[in-house]
């Protein structure tokens, strides 16, 4: 059984160029989540899919954010025009609807705007 | 809103000591859920436990337990016997009744020496 995997697990970038993040939940996973995780902080929800729609999306998700999961299977996220205030861990979750609402975590993508 | 407090921020501990983590969180719904999860070195979150607000029993699971108590609104967990490879940070959650928002506390770092 794998877990939630995310890609890369690290990106480094130039002020103003755009990114995109994948994560590839655990495979009968119905419910993904991302989440943003700065130094010395607990997790800051973004955004929820629930198969391929969007349900929810936190006032963090500035418009320069956007995530996508076309299938209901894996996700992306994407940071168009990145700032420094950008630079954060990327964390992915998923879980199964019915389940309790336990959350899986990713690795995480550690993003690092210059 | 919704708030989880973890007042401590770093707590070092001997090898096989007891340790308390504190968690305070702030909700109007009447129903919710709480979670802990740990997150090692390596990054990744680790789910611990699940507490839903009707169910205030504590529970022990090995050398973990945890004290739920909604008189105080606060849901702290402990560890006996505590050992190096508990060091990690540790973080409370709390998830409302409505919608897939979790809001996560601070955490707190605990430290095990040897």
């Amino acid at each position: 059984d794998t877990g939630v995997s995310q890609d890369p697990r690290h990106k480094i970038t130039k002020r103003g160029q755009n990114v995109t993040f994948r994560c590839d939940p655990i495979s009968e996973h119905n419910r993904l989540y991302w989440y943003r995780q700065t130094l010395g902080q607990g997790p800051e929800f973004l955004t929820y899919f629930q198969n391929e729609a969007q349900l929810e999306k936190s006032r963090l998700l500035s418009d320069r954010f956007s995530a996508e999961r076309p299938k209901g299977s894996f996700s992306t996220l994407e940071i168009q025009r990145t700032e420094q205030g950008d630079s954060a861990m990327y964390l992915c979750a998923s879980s199964l609807e019915g389940s309790k609402n336990i959350q899986y975590f990713g690795a995480g993508t550690r993003l690092s705007v210059l | 809103a919704q708030k989880v407090t973890q007042a401590q921020t770093e707590i070092s501990v001997v090898e096989k000591e007891d340790v308390t983590l504190d968690c305070v969180y702030e909700t109007r719904d009447t129903t919710y859920y709480l979670f802990w999860y740990k997150q090692p070195p390596s990054g990744e979150l680790v789910f611990l436990i699940r507490r839903n607000s009707f169910d205030e029993q504590n529970e022990i699971s090995g050398r973990y337990s945890w004290n739920f108590q909604k008189s105080t609104s606060s849901f702290n967990f402990t560890i006996t016997a505590s050992q190096v490879v508990d060091s990690a940070v540790y973080f409370c959650a709390l998830r409302g009744n409505y919608g897939q928002n979790f809001v996560f506390g601070p955490g707190t770092r605990l430290s095990v020496l040897p």
